[in-house]
């Protein structure tokens, strides 16, 4: 099955400074990367994704790159602001409906005022 | 127009009850799923149903039992609760791998 594997586990940053999240994944036949982000207390939700025919998609402040090759994907946060504190989370799948999606560990990323 | 609603949001109960956590979906997903947040995080699956069928049941005690009376609502089920039960319980649904996430129910065994 797959595995996802999320570095770091933590993460601190400056605000206005640049966040960087990076997943790994085993199965080469996933092909939809989601990303999602939970803040205290609350439910996980999707704040960007992308599927193996692109390499990179950027929404605002964030973007999502993805390299089929070496099977890592990777979520970049720019000029973070406080609102930026949660839990990220990483996962990877198939795509099709009897195929779960695998999620990462988390990376609790604190921006510091 | 929640997408995604659970409820109870909070139960709090003793070990050796019996609880049921319902989940209903407004978004005409064919999928849903039941995922366990433990304490240090971690999103595990439990079950997975699509179209009121069982596709997928990850390692879960038989304590669980999932029930889709359509495909719009998934309940959970646990009977005899153990104190390692505590932890968040979120439902979801998905649609071509894109899920989304109900509230979560905060269950606390004692």
């Amino acid at each position: 099955g797959e595995n996802v594997e999320q570095h770091p586990s933590t993460l601190s940053v400056q605000e206005g400074d640049s966040a960087v999240i990076k997943c790994t994944y085993s199965d080469s036949a996933s092909n939809y990367f989601p990303w999602y982000k939970q803040e205290l207390g609350k439910r996980p939700q999707l704040i960007i994704d992308i599927r193996s025919n692109v390499g990179e998609k950027k929404d605002q402040r964030i973007a999502v790159t993805l390299n089929k090759t070496a099977k890592h994907f990777s979520l970049h946060i720019t000029e973070t602001q406080p609102e930026d504190s949660a839990v990220y989370f990483c996962a990877a799948t198939r795509g099709s409906f009897d195929e779960k999606l695998t999620f990462g560990t988390g990376t609790r990323l604190t921006i510091i005022p | 127009d929640t997408a995604v609603s659970q409820t109870p949001k909070y139960l709090v109960t003793q070990m050796g009850n019996d609880k049921s956590i319902k989940c209903e979906q407004n978004l005409g997903h064919d999928t849903m799923y039941w995922y366990k947040q433990d304490s240090k995080k971690f999103l595990k699956i439990m079950f997975s149903y699509n179209n009121k069928e069982l596709i997928i049941n990850e390692t879960v005690p038989n304590r669980f039992s999932p029930k889709s009376p359509d495909k719009a609502h998934l309940n959970l089920h646990i009977n005899s609760l153990e104190l390692g039960d505590s932890a968040v319980y979120f439902c979801a649904s998905s649609h071509m791998g894109e899920q989304y996430f109900g509230p979560g129910t905060r269950l606390t065994v004692t």
